[in-house]
């Protein structure tokens, strides 16, 4: 099975740039993709494809990667932003990185 | 209006089973896989398994080989989603998703609602 990491949380502040890491134990090509949840709610995708922006998401999103290595990067960070970002590979099956929570500095 | 309504609440003893259903409305549920997907309270989210809605093939995790079987009712236009053999650890939120292309499994922008599964003696 292909391993997920990524950093277990990020603080920060309103108006920071933020990068948000996910590493494959293997390469998953760009079958990469970033999701977002708040409490409550149902997981919202963000970037598929590793770098392709989903109809309806602020350009502020952006993601970048290939293989092995991705980033997801937040620019100027809103207050709605401060949410669980989880990473997804779907070269194989479908795992999910274990999540990086953005909490308040 | 593209939409995944899933089935309400479920509580079970250790050992029992639970069916959910996950109905497709504004679409036909053929046109697209279903993969499921769900989160223990306060964990992340796990990868159950996918169904293409064409031929029925299924493809799971792991750790839910044997255990869990999914299923659709195309006049229905419902999916459903059988777990058997439930444990304390099951107690989660069970989401239903739709890829985003063609593929059985691909990135997931159609969510239903999620159904609550409750295991507890």
């Amino acid at each position: 099975d292909i391993q997920m990491t990524q950093s277990p949380s990020l603080s920060a502040s309103v108006g920071d740039r933020l990068t948000i890491t996910c590493r494959t134990s293997q390469s998953v090509s760009n079958d990469l993709h970033w999701y977002q949840q708040k409490p409550g709610e149902a997981p919202k995708l963000l970037i598929y494809g590793s770098s392709n922006l989903q109809g309806g998401v602020p350009s502020r999103f952006s993601g970048s990667g290939f293989g092995t290595d991705f980033t997801l990067t937040i620019n100027s960070l809103q207050p709605e932003d401060f949410a669980t970002y989880y990473c997804q590979q779907t070269y194989t099956s479908g795992t999910f990185g274990p999540g990086t929570r953005v909490h308040f500095k | 209006q593209v939409e995944l309504v899933q089935s309400g609440a479920e509580v079970r003893k250790p050992g029992a089973s639970v069916k959910l259903s996950c109905k497709a409305s504004g679409y036909s549920l053929t046109s697209f896989a279903l993969n499921w997907v769900r989160q223990a309270p306060g964990l992340g989210l796990e990868w159950m398994g996918s169904i293409n809605t064409g031929n029925h093939n299924t493809k799971f995790s792991q750790r839910f080989k044997g255990r869990v079987t999914l299923s659709i009712d195309t006049s229905a236009n419902t999916a459903y989603m059988a777990v058997s053999g439930l444990r304390s650890d099951d107690t989660a939120i069970y989401y239903c998703a739709r890829p985003i292309t063609s593929y059985t499994e691909d990135a997931l922008d159609i969510w239903g609602q999620g159904t609550a599964v409750t295991v507890s003696s």
